[in-house]
């Protein structure tokens, strides 16, 4: 069964400690990607990776660090460097053409 | 120019009435315009994407319009249900660059019963 899987589905984390949330996908997709999303907000692109071991920042990369030592796996790990780190977190792939494809998400709560 | 400007913010609608949402975009690069359905706690789903060498394409009760020479594209929920309930997003990019969506701000979306 082809897809995405995000782990955990929810998270909760003390101020100060940095967290990691991980992305698997087994549709032999190059091309990952992690947004994060506020309440009532769009997708916010925070890295992308187009090729192991390669990645870029998006547009809210401050805060985040992510690896690609495997094609299947995109972890992304929050810094206590991120001040505002309570969001939705998503985790996507996508095609040669393209077509991307989201995971559950991840809701991660910092107190 | 990155942009991607989406309308309305949010939408109700009657059971069997249309729904329709618009979004336009800058870049003349971009090939490449999908739309997203997302159900509150879930990922978003990719429910139906268009490319620019077709003006219209349909699937089931949904249809994307595309104007190339307007730089507008728009979703229409045909007959729409309350299961069709959700934040719908239009995105777009280039995919001979780095396929990076775009993504507009969202419309959220009630059809009552």
């Amino acid at each position: 069964d082809g897809g995405i899987t995000q782990s955990p589905k929810y998270l909760f984390r003390k101020e100060g400690q940095n967290v990691t949330l991980s992305c698997e996908q087994n549709l032999n997709h190059d091309a990952m990607y992690w947004y994060r999303q506020d309440p009532g907000q769009g997708l916010r692109l925070i890295y992308y990776s187009q090729i192991v071991n390669d990645f870029q920042k998006g547009d809210i990369a401050e805060g985040y660090s992510v690896s690609r030592e495997k094609k299947e796996s995109f972890p992304l790990t929050v810094t206590s460097a991120q001040k505002n780190p309570t969001a939705f977190y998503l985790c996507a792939s996508s095609t040669d053409v393209g077509e991307q494809y989201f995971g559950p998400g991840t809701r991660l709560t910092v107190t | 120019q990155q942009q991607v400007k989406q309308s309305p913010q949010s939408l109700i609608v009657q059971k069997g009435g249309i729904s329709i949402i618009n979004c336009a975009y800058e870049n003349t690069a971009f090939d490449y315009f999908p739309w997203y359905q997302q159900f509150p706690g879930k990922g978003p789903a990719l429910l139906i994407a268009i490319r620019p060498d077709v003006s219209e394409k349909k699937e089931g009760r949904f249809t994307i319009s595309f104007n190339k020479s307007a730089k507008q594209f728009s979703l229409h929920i045909m007959d729409s249900q309350p299961g069709d309930s959700a934040t719908y997003f239009c995105a777009a990019s280039n995919t001979g660059g780095y396929n990076k969506l775009i993504f507009g701000a969202g419309t959220r979306l009630a059809v009552h019963p």
